[in-house]
């Protein structure tokens, strides 16, 4: 069965630093999504993208994220300086349309220190 | 944002039906229901989802009230691997999941 997948499972960084948060999406999908959920709490929407752009993205998303798809098989979330309340878990999620259902990968455990 | 209710918390025994109700009475006529769950340690998974007509796979059942302004996810047999945060999101068109807190389901052996 086809799946997200994520990589690495669990990264460890020190505040400031940039990190990149890798993800597979399901081949024939169009729309990819990252999310994230702090211990304990909601899952939240960060970023949605499709056709090479940024379709929405939430408050969480400013200036210090930025998302690409750079191969047309990976699609990357990138923190530029990374704050000890960025750790979370990022899941990658993708999608064939809007009103379909999404596919979540296992996520990314990112630890800042 | 869209807003659902569901209670936060469900136990029912090993291998009986769970029906997980949900009220989303600010849903739009062309919202489509949703239902994702997530299992411990893991990501979100889909379940189902449904626009008016009760909906059914191999997973479980969509029961979608008349009026729209409530579901039910029902599970036809539970087993100890539906122990999960169960979530009910109404889409208002756009592509983002909006996640509540769920109704953590516990089953009992």
């Amino acid at each position: 069965e086809p799946e997200v997948t994520q990589t690495p499972s669990h990264q460890v960084t020190q505040m400031g630093q940039e990190v990149i948060l890798r993800c597979v999406p399901i081949s024939n999908h169009l729309y990819f999504y990252w999310y994230r959920q702090i211990l304990g709490q909601k899952v939240e929407f960060l970023v949605s993208f499709y056709n090479n752009e940024i379709s929405e993205k939430s408050e969480i998303f400013d200036d210090q994220f930025s998302v690409e798809r750079p191969d047309g098989s990976n699609f990357t979330l990138k923190i530029r300086s990374t704050k000890l309340e960025d750790s979370a878990m990022y899941f990658c999620a993708s999608s064939e349309g809007t009103i379909t259902e999404a596919f979540f990968g296992q996520g990314t455990r990112l630890t800042v220190v | 944002d869209a807003k659902t209710t569901q209670p936060n918390s469900m136990e029912s025994n090993e291998e009986e039906p769970v029906h997980l109700p949900c009220n989303h009475s600010t849903i739009s006529g062309t919202d489509y229901i949703h239902w994702y769950r997530q299992l411990p340690s893991q990501g979100p998974e889909y379940v189902i989802h449904g626009l008016t007509s009760n909906v059914n796979n191999r997973m479980a059942s969509l029961a979608i009230a008349e009026d729209r302004k409530s579901s039910t996810l029902i599970l036809h047999r539970a087993t100890l691997r539906d122990a999960a945060v169960y979530y009910c999101i109404h889409r208002f068109g756009n592509e983002k999941l909006t996640f509540g807190t769920g109704t953590r389901l516990t089953i009992i052996p």
